[in-house]
Parts: structure tokens; sequence; C-alpha cells
């Protein structure tokens, strides 16, 4: 089964720390572009990051530059996201998905104090 | 960054009837392959997006031919024709050609 299943999330206080995971079955992992995107309850979508399948290239939006580090690991089909310095607008529902035609069902962050 | 503008933000539509949604991006989606990434997915409610449309007009696997996209340059549109209950939701475009790749606001369809 073709299938992306987040985990990591959590309530962590502002500055904190957080690493999400994502693990991927089903479909060749190791040649696929996989991204990062996030919802904040009843809005819309924003685009994280991406990561090339070779893990070789990174891209960020610049609200999360120098805080998030987007990584993979090609032999365990696994995605990750290292969240530092987490602030309450990291607050969201974290999707993974494999080049937009496959999402996971998210998991959730929360920054409060 | 590249904005995305959906038109309406909201779509009350009759079932059985067309809905259309229309999607602007502030400049050409046209990558340096010639290509335009311009997707379109839809999101039910407590569920994760699902790609419908991929470069434009293309369908994903499993896409009922009631959906379908146009456009081109700036101006992209997704027409749903013959609305079933199980069409309401958000529906968003977004853009893969500039980084950082951006979504529209979303347009939220409702059965009248």
């Amino acid at each position: 089964e073709v299938q992306l299943v987040e985990s990591g999330g959590g309530l962590v206080q502002p500055g904190g720390s957080l690493r999400l995971s994502c693990a991927a079955s089903g479909f060749d992992f190791r040649s696929s572009w996989m991204s990062w995107v996030r919802q904040v309850s009843g809005k819309g979508l924003e685009w994280v990051a991406n990561i090339k399948p070779d893990g070789n290239e990174k891209s960020y939006v610049d609200s999360v530059k120098g805080r998030f580090t987007i990584s993979r690991d090609n032999d365990q089909n696994s995605l990750f996201l290292q969240m530092n310095g987490l602030r309450v607008e990291d607050s969201a529902l974290y999707y993974c998905a494999r080049e937009w035609n496959i999402w996971g069902q998210g998991t959730t962050v929360i920054v409060s104090s | 960054d590249v904005v995305m503008t959906q038109s309406p933000l909201s779509l009350p539509v009759t079932l059985g009837q067309s809905a259309s949604i229309s999607c602007r991006s502030s400049q050409s989606l046209v990558y340096t392959d010639g290509n335009i990434y311009l997707n379109w997915f839809h999101q039910r409610p407590g569920q994760s997006p699902r790609r419908l449309i991929f470069k434009v007009s293309n369908r994903d696997s499993r896409v009922p031919d009631r959906f379908s996209g146009s456009g081109s340059g700036t101006d992209f549109t997704l027409n749903i024709s013959r609305v079933e209950a199980d069409d309401v939701g958000v529906y968003y475009c977004m853009q893969g050609t500039h980084w950082p790749k951006t979504f529209g606001q979303g347009t939220k369809v409702e059965i009248k």
C-alpha cells in the first residue's frame, strides 16, 4: 500500500525543538522528491521545505530558513524535519508529501507557553 | 514570491451543475523546460489534500473526467462538471515553477 505516515508532533514551548518523521512505503522513495507542507487550523496550505532524491539539494520557505532542516534516509524510507527555535506561528498540521501526489495524514505541532 | 490568487473564495453549487474556479499567478508559470507546473488539489474536511490535476490539465489517476484544468501563462481554471456531493471541500491551486512553491488561498465549494 502506498503510504506516508508522519510522527513526532507535539506541544513545545517557544524556542524549543521537535523532530518530525515521515515513514514511506509502497513506492520508490529513494527516487522521489519529498516535501513538508503545513496548514494552520482552518487556514490554507504553506510549502515549508523539500529535498531532492539524493538528499543533496534542499530548499526552504524564508520563514523557516536557519531554523528548520529537512533530511532523509533512503535506506530507511524516511523523511525528517528538524525544527529548532520554534515560534508560536509555527503551530500547524505538518504534512509530508511525495511529489505532490501522495500525502500523509499529518502530525500536529503546537508551540505555546 | 509568486502570489497565487483564486476566485471565488466561496462557491455554492447545485448538485448536477457545473463549477469553475479561477487561479491567477503574479508572474508567468512557464518553466525553462517549457512546462507549466500548475497543480490543483482538493481537500475534504478533516482529510489531507489530494492532487487532482498536474501541469495545468493532466488528471491524476482515478480522478473523474468531470474535473478538467486549463489555462496558460498566468491564468488558470479548474472546471467541475455535474457536481456531486463528494466534491465539497476546499480547492487549491499551487505553482511548482518558482521557488518558493506557493498555494492559492483556497476556494470552498459547498452544495446549495
